[in-house]
């Protein structure tokens, strides 16, 4: 079945700094979406790509889908504590958009 | 988000029982989703219905079976829990004329087995 890496598993950064996660697959996906996870809540949807090279912005969080539609990435400028929790993407793979594989997730931790 | 809603929140069972979590809608959506969570494996499919009469097996279906008995309820069945079922269950609903595909989460039954 369909695989999708996500890295770092854990990041632990000053508030303040910048934070990315990075997700992969070995297939052409048909859309990325992004969920966050507050410690003790459920997944809550924030975002999906779908076009080749799409950027979409939502205040401090950048949202990127590759070129080949195979990676993306979540960008986090000058995080805060409330930006604290873990960032799953999800897949769809072509012809199955409401079928989600789930990356591994990236628990981010922010310290003041 | 209060409009998903899983029943129990908690539960402690011992292997070989059966057990049955519950999973209720009032968003109207016709696509239900069971999801389990372990540490640092994400969250793995069980079982997918995107309507009434259509029930699809996920990644990991083996020991769990479902019933979509309204278009608002969805539950999973263990037949005889085992304790590596040990997990957070997430139940999710979508709908299939939203463009951005977003799926509802439930706020979760944590399940263990000893």
């Amino acid at each position: 079945g369909q695989q999708v890496m996500q890295i770092p598993q854990y990041q632990h950064v000053q508030e303040g700094e910048d934070f990315t996660t990075y997700c992969n697959s070995s297939t052409t996906l048909s859309n990325i979406q992004w969920y966050k996870q507050r410690p003790g809540g459920h997944p809550v949807f924030l975002i999906q790509l779908v076009k080749s090279g799409e950027v979409k912005k939502q205040k401090r969080l950048t949202f990127q889908f590759g070129e080949a539609k195979k990676n993306s990435s979540l960008h986090i400028t000058a995080t805060q504590t409330t930006d604290v929790g873990t960032y799953f993407c999800a897949a769809s793979g072509t012809g199955t958009a409401s079928k989600l594989t789930f990356g591994t997730g990236t628990r981010l931790q922010v310290t003041l | 988000d209060a409009d998903v809603t899983q029943t129990p929140r908690n539960r402690i069972t011992k292997t070989g029982k059966r057990i049955m979590l519950e999973c209720s809608q009032t968003k109207g959506h016709d696509r239900m989703y069971w999801y389990r969570q372990d540490p640092g494996l994400g969250l793995r499919l069980i079982y997918y219905s995107f309507d009434v009469k259509d029930i699809n097996k996920g990644e990991i279906s083996d020991g769990y079976s479902v019933s979509r008995q309204a278009q608002a309820k969805f539950s999973l069945s263990l037949e005889s829990a085992i304790p590596n079922q040990t997990a957070l269950y997430f139940c999710a609903t979508s709908d299939r004329d939203r463009n951005d595909n977003e799926q509802f989460f439930g706020p979760g039954t944590r399940l263990t087995v000893l």
